[in-house]
């Protein structure tokens, strides 16, 4: 029964890599988002969708891609990895504007 | 644009003593106040919010904070902490009940037996 869920846990990966993350949460929220947390614990939002529609996109390198098959699920996709995208990334979802909850987080590491 | 300050990234304090975690921000709007609780290797947690109700909120695990609009604080208090409250902190601010979430840098808190 939990309630936002990411996988993988852990992702490790040479540079110039194509790789995927995926969420669902089946807390029947409408509007999903990804997370960066760099090294030094800041958290910083990169993608927000609404009813599989994308309302914030935060100057994020667009090797990063999300894709949202339904409200339901919020996959994060990244071509040519790089080692500045090792961090720790994050779905949460919400209901519209209320508290959002997290996932445990996707640990990548770009080598 | 809306951001948050937190003065002090880490913060010691004694098993038994009270918790003070600062936070102060910044909207051109009234905003939405959350605090998140991050324990190591997990996701965050909601602690606490304010959204333009009561001033003073109360959280799970003991926390409260305060809305304090003419010192653009929100601090987190907490009037004895555990060992169990060891963890990174985080304050949160939406503009206006936007989707959009701007955290500050995060403060971590040890407790000491």
């Amino acid at each position: 029964d939990t309630a936002v869920s990411q996988t993988p846990k852990y992702l490790v990966t040479q540079m110039g890599n194509d790789k995927s993350i995926k969420c669902e949460q089946n807390l029947g929220h409408d509007t999903m988002y990804w997370y960066k947390q760099d090294s030094k614990k800041f958290l910083k939002i990169m993608f927000s969708y609404n009813n599989k529609e994308l309302i914030i996109n935060e100057t994020v390198p667009n090797r990063f891609s999300p894709k949202s098959p339904d409200k339901a699920h919020l996959n994060l996709h990244i071509n040519s990895l790089e080692l500045g995208d090792s961090a720790v990334y994050f779905c949460a979802s919400s209901r519209g504007n209320y508290e959002q909850f997290f996932g445990p987080g996707t640990r990548l590491t770009v080598l | 644009a809306q951001s948050v300050t937190q003065l002090g990234s880490h913060v010691s304090v004694s098993e038994g003593a009270l918790v003070l975690l600062r936070c102060n921000y910044s909207s051109s709007v009234p905003p939405y106040l959350f605090w998140y609780v991050q324990y190591p290797n997990q996701g965050l947690q909601l602690l606490l919010k304010y959204t333009s109700a009561a001033t003073l909120v109360k959280g799970i695990n003991g926390f409260e904070a305060e809305f304090k609009k003419s010192e653009t604080s929100f601090h987190l208090t907490k009037p004895s902490a555990h060992m169990s409250d060891a963890a990174e902190y985080f304050c949160a601010v939406s503009q206006g009940g936007s989707e959009k979430l701007v955290f500050g840098k995060g403060t971590k808190l040890t407790v000491n037996p």
